[in-house]
């Protein structure tokens, strides 16, 4: 399946974040969700073949990598309080979308 | 105006009732339709896709109105186990947009 880490991470307003997630086997586009408190998950970007493959709008502080063995990293620079949230990693095929994501279990970050 | 929308409730429903979620969306180009369960602090997993045709896993039973661009949700005899947080997905191009969920609790 999908994995994320850090499960829970505190940081302090103003520091930088890297979240980490591993993609299902054989799945080649990750997409990473931002879900804040009693909201539904809001799309940050998706990475296919190591390119931003589309983005929601976030701000540019947050970037993200994708890595030749599918695994991805979200970065947050600058950290605001509104920052605290679940990141969700979702894996897929590209093109297969119409058979939906599997989610990772998701990084819970608190901005302090 | 948001692309997806649903009443988040909450339900409180007892067991063995029959409780039906909606939810509307905002594109017409949208191309795949989801309901997600998700528990307390637990990530979203995927229930069931919707298909125009209707379909139906158990006691759930999923239909979409593409005319009328609305998604519904249907669970028949409710379990304690059903207490959860009911979220609807769009997929328009390469994104999924979810609603903000609607929250179910199944008493005793």
């Amino acid at each position: 399946g999908v994995t994320q880490s850090p499960t829970h991470l505190i940081k302090t307003r103003g520091q930088q974040v890297t979240l980490r997630c591993s993609s299902q086997s054989g799945h080649n586009t990750v997409s990473w969700y931002q879900q804040a408190l009693g909201q539904g998950p809001q799309f940050i970007f998706q990475y296919y073949r190591e390119e931003e493959n589309g983005r929601g709008n976030f701000p540019p502080r947050f970037s993200g990598l994708q890595f030749p063995n599918d695994s991805s990293e979200l970065n947050v620079n600058a950290l605001e309080l509104d920052d605290s949230a679940l990141y969700l990693c979702a894996s897929s095929i590209q093109g297969t979308l119409n058979y939906g994501y599997t989610f990772g279990s998701g990084t819970r970050l608190t901005v302090v | 105006r948001k692309e997806v929308e649903q009443d988040p409730g909450p339900f409180n429903v007892p067991e063995g009732a029959t409780v039906a979620f909606n939810c509307t969306y905002s594109n017409s180009a949208s191309q795949s339709f989801f309901w997600y369960r998700q528990d307390c602090r637990k990530e979203p997993k995927l229930l069931m896709s919707v298909y125009s045709s209707g379909n139906e896993d158990g006691r759930f039973t999923a239909q979409l109105n593409r005319a009328s661009q609305y998604i519904s949700l249907l669970i028949r005899d409710s379990k304690l186990s059903d207490s959860a947080t009911y979220l609807c997905v769009v997929n328009t191009g390469n994104q999924f947009y979810f609603g903000t969920g609607t929250s179910l609790t199944v008493i005793p």
